[in-house]
């Protein structure tokens, strides 16, 4: 069956380092990946999105990595700032119709001053 | 365009009482996805309606939970003769058609006392 866990529940760095949350899944036919952050009493904000058939995707100060070969994935953050503390989730869907996400357990990453 | 808005944000109920849940999706979204995230753990998956359709209930509990997406009002989801293990955030998300990407609302955060 799907499912998607995360190596690190928590992550510390210090502000200005880059982070780098990582994401491993089992389900080898899934098509569709998404990083999402979550503050604190907040819903989950989508973060950036790879389809499977590409294996790096970059956005504002953010990249996402996708190995298909050891299915794992990773969220790398450039230049960390204190407003990146918060709950990260990575998220699976199998794409095509409709949206159902399985998602992990989440990384809190910690920023430092 | 607003966001997915969920009301209300906290919700208080008895054990044995019923809880209603509402999610308006953004404009011109036909897709709507409940989760419920339990503390300190990702997102699971409930299910997903469309407009007077539920299309995946597969993470829906048998009993005393309910869905709906009616063609006017926002989706409702209900839960009947609520227990402690029902003190949840429940998130609503929504999707145009076509599109993978989904919008969580802010959540609604259930205590059963």
């Amino acid at each position: 069956g799907e499912s998607v866990g995360l190596h690190l529940p928590t992550l510390s760095v210090q502000e200005g380092d880059n982070s780098i949350i990582n994401c491993a899944y089992s389900n080898s036919a899934s098509d569709y990946f998404i990083w999402y952050k979550q503050e604190s009493g907040k819903g989950p904000q989508f973060i950036i999105d790879i389809r499977s058939n590409m294996d790096k995707r970059q956005g504002q100060r953010v990249t996402v990595l996708l190995n298909k070969t050891v299915k794992h994935l990773s969220l790398q953050i450039a230049a960390t700032q204190p407003g990146d503390s918060a709950v990260y989730f990575c998220a699976d869907g199998l794409g095509g119709y409709g949206n159902k996400l399985v998602f992990g357990a989440g990384t809190i990453l910690r920023v430092k001053s | 365009n607003a966001g997915v808005m969920q009301n209300p944000r906290h919700l208080v109920r008895r054990r044995g009482q019923e809880a209603r849940l509402r999610c308006s999706p953004m404009k011109g979204h036909s897709h709507v996805y409940w989760y419920r995230q339990l503390p300190e753990e990702g997102l699971k998956f409930m299910v997903y309606l469309q407009k007077e359709n539920i299309i995946d209930e597969s993470g829906m509990p048998k009993e005393r939970f309910s869905a709906e997406f009616p063609k006017e009002g926002p989706s409702i989801l209900r839960i009947q003769q609520v227990v402690r293990g029902d003190s949840a955030a429940y998130f609503c998300a929504s999707s145009p058609p076509g599109q993978i990407e989904a919008f969580f609302g802010q959540g609604t955060r259930l205590t059963v006392v």
